[in-house]
């Protein structure tokens, strides 16, 4: 299947800083990425769609204020958390739709984000 | 998003036996099904997909889907030691945004 990588896999950073995230894909252009956190012991929860060179959408409850998305290549989306707090500690995935292919989703090696 | 609901287990089974895991969606619209295992600590990995009504086999796993139940199913046959893991039941729309259940933690006893 496609390959999507995601970077950093882990990260550990201080109440108040922001943190990036990329998520990139290798093999193929996504127009198209999500974002989902993951709480312990619970499903992915869809945060945000990122769209190559337009804003990206955010679902409810999702401060786009804090989550920033950056949609600037057809091959990288970048997820900024900024002015991280303790809760926003979490599993941070993303995915990519290869346009080319059946509709199938590929995940990212997910980003472990605690905040101290 | 729209609901997704599987059964939440945990589901232990013996190894070489078969496990069962049901999934439903509240969405008629839905166009694709997939499932995803999901070990603790990494990020889903696809194991099914499926887009028609009726039985989609692919090694040891089969998945089944009825459109009019709403109703998606797989089945993992001779189950392994190293099928322990959280099975996710994604739902995709025409956006291509998928809505995932809860999961189900299957064990396999050796």
């Amino acid at each position: 299947g496609a390959v999507v990588s995601q970077h950093p896999s882990w990260v550990i950073c201080k109440s108040g800083t922001s943190v990036k995230i990329e998520c990139r894909s290798l093999d193929f252009q996504a127009t198209t990425m999500f974002w989902y956190r993951q709480f312990p012991k619970q499903s992915l929860m869809l945060m945000a769609t990122s769209n190559e060179g337009s804003k990206a959408t955010y679902e409810q409850g999702v401060e786009k204020d804090k989550f920033l998305i950056n949609h600037a290549s057809l091959t990288l989306s970048t997820l900024t958390v900024t002015s991280a707090h303790p809760e926003d500690s979490s599993f941070y995935i993303c995915s990519a739709r290869d346009p080319q292919g059946p509709g199938v989703a590929f995940f990212g090696q997910g980003t472990r984000l605690t905040v101290v | 998003q729209k609901e997704v609901e599987q059964n939440s287990g945990p589901l232990s089974v013996p190894e070489g036996a078969i496990a069962s895991l049901n999934c439903t969606y509240s969405d008629r619209v839905s166009q694709s099904f997939f499932w995803y295992r999901q070990y603790s600590g990494k990020s889903p990995e696809l194991i099914m997909s499926i887009y028609s009504n009726g039985d989609k086999e692919d090694g040891r796993f089969t998945a089944q889907l009825n459109k009019a139940s709403q109703y998606v199913s797989l089945l993992i046959r001779d189950s392994q030691p190293s099928d322990s893991a959280t099975y996710l039941c994604a739902v995709g729309s025409n956006d291509y945004k998928l809505s995932f259940g809860a999961g189900t933690t299957v064990t396999v006893r050796a």
